[in-house]
Parts: structure tokens; C-alpha cells; sequence
């Protein structure tokens, strides 16, 4: 299996709270990307990297910030978390010439 | 933009029944297109690949047809299994471009009944 964590697995938040996921790799991948996955919509991308504070919006993205500040992180900040927040949050990587290999994703739960 | 339609699920199947997801992509370039599979409370994984126009990609029977001139991906198996249920996505990427940026479709559902 590829080298991807998410952390936390499982969060549970009030609204108006920020939230921070965090994505961790140890396979030196070149692009990251934030999916949501939520019923009838499938996966959407939030935002992706393409380097060391390289980052763009994806479908998306509003009220979703994204940092990485190296190689291994990617980090996804709900600013102030709502409740049409509420998802299945997953994480991939990739390189040019792989496939993109996906986290076991994070439940959050915005009440 | 870029963008995947596959067909709404949930597809309900006889276990050794044949299978066809239908597939259909929009793109400005050349993408290289993909099929991934979710299994219940698990993460996605890649079930197949197909880079260039004509490619046929294939992986534990199932298979997919890169079709240019009718922008299509569909995923065929001729056999299903219980262990198949989960849900598939077609997905197409510009590999190898600046971002490496991959759209998925809405997912399918597919349920194998024995």
C-alpha cells in the first residue's frame, strides 16, 4: 500500500469552529489533492498541489483553505466549519507517471 | 471544464451475470482515463488504466476500451461475483500534464446478489 495517512480518521465539530485534516506521505509524490465525497455527487476535488506551496482551487473549493509547506503534507482548513461541511474527506496522491493512490479517508460530522 | 458522466446506479446483478458501467467523458486534451474501485468503508483504489486512444486496460476480468471517437470508458466484465459489489468510478486525468489533475464521475453502485 502506498504511503498515505489522514489524520484524524473520525471528527466530530460544532459549527462555526475551524477544522484542520491533515495528509501525510512517505512516497516523495509531486501532486496531493483533497476529494469530499458525499451521496449522488460522487468525488469532488476541493483543491490540489502540485509542489511545495503550489496549490489551486478545485470544484470545490469555497470555504476550504489548503497549505503545503512540504513535500509529505497537505493540510485542509475549514475556517469556520458548517454543517453542509459534513462529508467523507479523502486525500490522494500521485506522481506523472503513477496512478493516484487515496487515504482511507476522515467522517466529519459539523453539528 | 473537464468533466466524467457515468451511469446512475445502483445496478443489482446475479452473481456470474455480465456487466457493462457506462462511461463518457469531456475533455480539452488527450486524458489519460481510469476506472477505481470502493469497497464498503474503505478508500479507492485503481482497477484499471487506459493512456492513449484504442488502449485496452484490464484487471481481475474486468476490462475498459479507450474510445476516442465516442469519448467513452465503459467497464465490462463478463462475469460478476458477490466480492465484486462496491462502487465504481470512472475518472480522467490530464497524467503527466502540469497539475495531473483528476475528475471523477458521481460513482456507481453495483450489487451482486448470489
Amino acid at each position: 500500500d502506498a504511503g498515505i495517512t489522514q489524520s484524524p480518521r473520525h471528527k466530530v465539530t460544532e459549527t462555526g469552529t475551524p477544522v484542520t485534516l491533515r495528509c501525510h506521505q512517505t512516497e516523495n509524490h509531486r501532486y496531493m489533492y483533497w476529494y469530499r465525497q458525499d451521496p449522488g455527487h460522487g468525488l469532488r476535488l476541493i483543491h490540489y498541489s502540485y509542489g511545495v506551496k503550489d496549490t489551486d482551487k478545485g470544484e470545490v473549493s469555497d470555504g476550504y483553505s489548503v497549505s503545503r509547506s512540504k513535500t509529505e503534507d497537505f493540510l485542509l482548513t475549514l475556517e469556520s466549519a458548517t454543517s453542509s461541511q459534513t462529508s467523507v474527506y479523502f486525500c490522494a496522491i500521485s506522481s506523472s507517471n503513477t496512478e493516484a493512490f487515496f487515504g482511507q479517508g476522515t467522517r466529519l460530522t459539523v453539528v | 471544464g473537464d468533466s466524467v458522466t457515468q451511469m446512475e446506479g445502483p445496478v443489482t446483478l446475479s452473481e456470474e451475470a455480465f456487466l457493462t458501467i457506462n462511461c463518457t467523458y469531456t475533455a480539452t486534451g488527450y486524458p489519460s482515463l481510469f476506472w477505481y474501485v470502493q469497497y464498503p468503508g474503505e478508500g479507492l483504489q485503481l482497477l484499471l488504466k487506459a493512456t492513449k486512444a484504442d488502449d485496452k486496460g484490464s484487471n481481475k476480468g474486468f476490462e475498459a476500451t479507450y474510445r476516442k471517437e465516442t469519448t467513452s470508458f465503459h467497464l465490462e466484465k463478463g462475469s460478476v461475483q458477490v466480492s465484486d459489489s462496491a462502487v465504481y468510478f470512472c475518472a480522467l486525468s490530464d497524467h503527466g500534464g502540469a497539475t495531473n489533475k483528476l475528475i471523477f464521475g458521481t460513482g456507481t453502485l453495483l450489487a451482486v446478489q448470489p
